[in-house]
Formats: structure tokens, C-alpha cells, sequence
């Protein structure tokens, strides 16, 4: 398994404002992934962030909105940009297995309430 | 593309009874199953998984899971529950990317 941190675990923030969430692990990875989940929820993909290239989103989500940063196989930030109360989620990233078996290990997420 | 059912939101159930929680996918091709449990105000872990092999799939905290091909479901159950399996869980399927689909969760509930 992996051990992921995540860097705030929670904040409160206003509209109009960015945050930067980071997320680390404790091995190199190909791959990181970062969900959002909104209030009661289940767990939508926002983007796959490769190191040496530009993250992939998911339908509905966009790079201005969410911009990646992948520096090093170890490390990850997803940023929030102009964010309005419809942002206050849970923002989780992850790693898969290096088994090749499939799954994915998750941080412990970060809690954003935008007022 | 795949797509993740889980057919309870809710489960009440009380202590030391059994619990099952269903998930029905569909896809056309092979797929790697897991669930997950997320207790309050943290990450998911992962209970078990089903890659091939035996149908039966035993994860931890006494949690099985039997893949069912013919029915496209991966059902979870425990004998016999415990307060702290008070959490919500998610049923989520892999394919041939490396994307997993999460169901809506269900939301188990432990009674004394």
C-alpha cells in the first residue's frame, strides 16, 4: 500500500478566492488521480496528473477551473480557482496499486467550505 | 463505459446482525471489483477486491463479497455486525483503463 497525505485537511475560504491543495505520497508513482465529493456524495474523477506532462480532466471539469501541478513522481497540487459555495467538497487524491491490481489507495481528503 | 449501481442509499441494521450491500455494474468487458469504506470525516480504504478466480472474495473486518458474472453483481456482506462498522461504502469498478466509476454509496447505519 501506499501512505498519501494530503495538505490542508480542512479550510474555509471565500468566494472569489483560490486554494491550493497539495498531496503527497510516500513512493514514486505514474499516476495520481484527484476526486471531488460534493456533500453526501459519491466520488467523481476531476483529473489523471502525469509527471512530465499535462493532467488529463474529466468531462465537466477544466484546466483554468482546476489547474494541476505534477513536478516529481511523488508529489501533486490541485488548485481551486475562483471558487463559489457550489466548490465546497471534499477534494481527495490517489494513487494505484503498484501491484497492477487495480486499486487505489486515498489520502484523507481535504474539506473546503467556501462562503 | 461503465457504470456502478448500488441499489441501497440507506441501511439501518442492528448490532451482531448480518448486512448485505448490493452493487450491480454493467460492462461488456472484464472487470476488477472493489469496495470501499469510508468512515466519518476520513479517506476510503479498501475492503476487498475481486480480480478473477474464486468468486468469493474475503477483505477485512470480516467482510466478504461474492462476484456473481451471470447477474453483473458484487454483492458485500458481514455475518454479523459491530457498531463501528457504522461508515459509508462505495462499490467501484475498474477496466481495461485505469479509471475506477464509484457507485452512490450506501450508508450503514450500526443500532445497538
Amino acid at each position: 500500500s501506499a501512505v498519501i497525505s494530503q495538505k490542508p485537511s480542512r479550510d474555509i475560504c471565500q468566494r472569489g478566492t483560490s486554494l491550493t491543495i497539495q498531496c503527497q505520497v510516500d513512493s514514486q508513482v505514474t499516476m495520481m488521480f484527484w476526486y471531488r465529493q460534493q456533500p453526501g456524495q459519491s466520488l467523481t474523477l476531476i483529473a489523471t496528473a502525469n509527471q512530465g506532462s499535462e493532467a488529463t480532466y474529466e468531462s465537466g471539469f477544466v484546466i483554468d477551473k482546476f489547474p494541476i501541478s505534477r513536478p516529481n513522481l511523488t508529489f501533486s497540487t490541485l488548485t481551486v480557482s475562483n471558487m463559489s459555495p457550489e466548490d465546497s467538497s471534499i477534494y481527495l487524491c490517489s494513487v494505484e496499486s503498484r501491484t497492477g491490481t487495480g486499486e487505489q489507495f486515498f489520502g484523507p481528503g481535504t474539506r473546503l467550505t467556501v462562503l | 463505459a461503465q457504470s456502478v449501481t448500488q441499489l441501497d442509499s440507506q441501511v439501518p441494521v442492528f448490532e451482531e446482525a448480518p448486512v448485505e450491500l448490493r452493487c450491480n455494474y454493467s460492462s461488456s468487458v472484464s472487470v476488477y471489483l472493489f469496495w470501499y469504506v469510508q468512515y466519518p470525516n476520513q479517506g476510503l480504504q479498501l475492503l476487498l477486491k475481486y480480480l478473477s478466480g474464486s468468486t468469493l472474495v474475503k477483505g477485512i473486518n470480516g467482510f466478504e463479497a461474492e462476484f456473481n458474472k451471470s447477474q453483473t453483481s458484487f454483492h458485500l456482506r458481514k455475518p454479523s455486525v459491530h457498531i463501528s462498522d457504522t461508515a459509508e461504502y462505495f462499490c467501484a469498478v475498474r477496466t481495461n483503463d485505469y479509471k475506477l466509476s464509484f457507485g452512490a454509496g450506501t450508508t450503514v447505519t450500526v443500532r445497538a
